[in-house]
């Protein structure tokens, strides 16, 4: 499977700023990114779905203007959690998917980010 | 809507006893299948997917799964649980491009 990596690993930072996560396919090139919210103990929620040079979509219920994502080359993608609270403390993972997987939907995960707001 | 259901929340099983855990899916068409892994506080691993043809698969560590149209079922399974199995389980479905994934089953193993 593909190589997907994420920076930072852990965060901690206070209410109110904001917080970006990298997150990198090392081996192949990704058309297509996906980012996750997993609260604890519990399954991984889709949050928005990101094409290379596109705008993002975004699932329901998902702030747009609070999770600022950019996929601006095929490697590359990042998440801003914007004006951070305590309730966006959460475990974000991205997957990515290359265009021999479109059809069958295979991702491959990135080993998630811990943010913690205070 | 489709949907999946992971009906065991927690199951705990002896090092070296056989593991079985349930997924049951709910999808109008022929369903691309998967199931991942997940340690503590790590991303997800992928076990093995289906997506047509043989309706046993094959996965890595040892497990293997089988799609039953009839009964709209993948379990996933491992005829011998080794301490190291012991993490959080999903299984997912591809629904129109997105992963929809169960709510998942932790995996406890004892001595």
């Amino acid at each position: 499977g593909a190589v997907v990596s994420q920076h930072p690993s852990r965060v901690i930072c206070k209410s109110g700023t904001s917080v970006k996560i990298e997150c990198r396919s090392l081996d192949f090139q990704a058309t297509t990114m996906f980012w996750y919210r997993q609260f604890p103990k519990q399954s991984l929620m889709l949050m928005a779905t990101s094409n290379e040079g596109s705008k993002a979509t975004y699932e329901q219920g998902v702030e747009k203007d609070k999770f600022l994502i950019n996929h601006a080359s095929l490697t590359l993608s990042t998440l801003t959690v914007t004006s951070a609270h305590p309730e966006d403390s959460s475990f974000y993972i991205c997957s990515t998917r290359g265009e021999a997987s479109v059809r069958y939907n295979e991702q491959f995960f990135g080993p998630g980010t811990r943010l913690t707001v205070l | 809507a489709q949907s999946v259901t992971q009906p065991d929340i927690h199951i705990t099983v002896s090092e070296g006893a056989s593991l079985e855990l349930r997924c049951n899916y709910s999808y109008g068409a022929t369903p691309y299948l998967f199931w991942y892994v997940q340690s503590p506080g790590q991303g997800l691993q992928l076990l093995l997917k289906y997506f047509s043809g043989d309706t046993l698969v094959q996965g890595i560590k040892g497990f293997e799964a089988e799609f039953k149209r009839s009964q709209s079922s993948f379990n996933l399974r491992k005829p011998s649980v080794h301490w190291s199995d012991a993490a959080e389980y999903f299984c997912a479905v591809d629904s129109w491009g997105k992963l929809q994934f169960g709510a998942g089953t932790q995996v406890v193993v004892t001595p």
